[in-house]
């Protein structure tokens, strides 16, 4: 059964960097073909699409947010990560990462890592 | 990129159908069959119900279908049930290889 879990601080500063990974477990990102994706949500509002990589390295980013963040892949641990830099308090959100069945939806998802943005 | 509009909130009685709307545009809902429909309860994860428009995974009751018309795609529950009543978010590829979610409508089972 795939599974993924976020993983990472859920305190971050304003202007630091909000750095995420997610680890999956019962298949492998190398040798898989599907993409891999990051959704956050803002307390109490709706889901928002952040970007999405292939082992390769691919990276495809939500154009609203792509000046601010940076996917990346590790196959040796089979895991993928997010950045997001300069982060303010509307970075507040939880964060899922889950795969990413491209051109389509999204249908394992991780539980969600809450990251609150505040001094 | 502009959020697809989905109602806020709908409701139904148990055994009742109800249908959420998600409206986009030629760029995305209308200009491609690549809408997927997640259910969310309070405090976790989406749950893919509806995914290339109108196909169910693996586990998903035939009680969830999904539907496309122009620029509007559609989730219609039937025979509601309690369990039902939960947050459902549409998503729709948008092109250049970019996704957009709905604003997401709260589903009260009355």
């Amino acid at each position: 059964q795939l599974q993924l879990q976020e993983s990472g601080p859920g305190l971050v500063k304003p202007s630091e960097t909000l750095s995420l990974t997610c680890t999956v477990s019962g298949a492998s990102i190398g040798s898989s073909s599907y993409y891999w994706g990051w959704i956050r949500q803002p307390p109490g509002k709706g889901l928002e699409w952040i970007g999405s990589i292939y082992s390769s390295g691919t990276t495809y980013y939500n154009p609203s947010r792509k000046s601010r963040v940076t996917m990346s892949v590790d196959t040796s641990k089979n895991q993928f990560s997010l950045k997001v830099r300069s982060v303010t308090a509307a970075d507040t959100a939880v964060y899922f990462c889950a795969r990413h069945l491209r051109p389509d939806g999204f249908d394992y998802w991780g539980q969600g890592n809450l990251v609150t943005v505040s001094s | 990129q502009s959020a697809l509009t989905q109602p806020a909130s709908v409701s139904g009685s148990p055994g009742q159908s109800i249908t959420i709307s998600c409206t986009g545009t030629s760029s995305d809902v209308g200009g491609y069959n690549l809408v997927s429909w997640y259910q969310q309860h309070p405090g976790k994860a989406p749950k893919l119900m509806i995914y290339e428009g109108s196909k169910r995974p693996s586990g998903v009751s035939n009680r969830f279908s999904g539907s496309k018309s122009a620029n509007t795609a559609s989730l219609t529950i039937s025979g509601l049930q309690a369990e039902d009543e939960s947050h459902y978010y549409c998503c729709s590829f948008a092109g250049a290889s970019t996704w957009v979610f709905g604003g997401g409508t709260k589903l009260t089972v009355l």
